[in-house]
């Protein structure tokens, strides 16, 4: 799977919207980006994928930049339960295994 | 609640114990995943079953067992571990296995264990 950069850390003030990005310069155009998020003494969380196109759910919305090297997970009004560690995530459709590989992650801070 | 349950939630235990970590899903998957996630590390994949058939054992030594009586249940048992097994352990299910880039793997709260 292609590697993925994320900041370490971000802080963002309650009730405010996130921009959560994450850069892949290597994508392949068979890579799906997935966004996972683990809460204090959770598992991982599914929260968004995508391929091309924009996607919206009920938890985020993620944008993808046209040339597909980067990507923005967007929490539209961020609460203090959304702090958790965000996981930026790329699967190939060619050449995929079993595994999600997480790294590390940016560890989001809401601020009240 | 992502229908992932895990039991139990914490465990201590000492080298010499015998232990089992219990995992149900409620979803209907086919697949079902053990991961072990030490502190400051990405997550590591153990072990994955599908159809209650291993497909998958990531080198993992055999002091870790795992066993799948059917699609909803995955077991690890536990027996003389050792102080780095400290861990949290994952339990995840997905519907088909997680070949397919498009899908998604729902996790379990976790196991916090810790041998002492």
């Amino acid at each position: 799977d292609a590697k993925t950069t994320q900041p370490n850390s971000m802080e963002s003030n309650e009730e405010e919207p996130v921009h959560l990005p994450c850069n892949h310069s290597t994508i392949s155009g068979t890579d799906y980006i997935h966004w996972y998020r683990q809460l204090p003494s959770q598992g991982p969380e599914y929260v968004i994928h995508g391929l091309t196109s924009n996607v919206n759910n009920r938890m985020a919305s993620l944008a993808i930049a046209e040339d597909r090297k980067s990507s923005t997970l967007i929490l539209h009004r961020a609460t203090l339960r959304d702090a958790a560690v965000y996981y930026c995530i790329l699967r190939d459709a060619a050449n995929t295994g079993n595994q999600f590989y997480f790294g590390t992650g940016t560890s989001l801070t809401v601020i009240p | 609640e992502t229908g992932v349950t895990q039991t139990p939630r914490h465990l201590v235990m000492g080298m010499t114990n015998k232990k089992s970590l219990k995992c149900e899903q409620h979803l209907g998957h086919n697949a079902m995943y053990w991961y072990k996630q030490s502190a400051k590390k990405p997550l590591e994949l153990m072990f994955v079953y599908s159809l209650e058939e291993r497909v998958e054992n990531n080198s993992v030594p055999s002091r870790f067992s795992p066993e799948c009586p059917n699609s909803s249940h995955l077991f690890l048992h536990l027996h003389t571990l050792q102080p780095e097994d400290s861990a949290l352990y994952l339990c995840a299910s997905s519907q088909d296995l997680a070949r397919l880039a498009s899908e998604t793997q729902y996790f379990g709260p976790g196991t916090r264990l810790l041998v002492l």
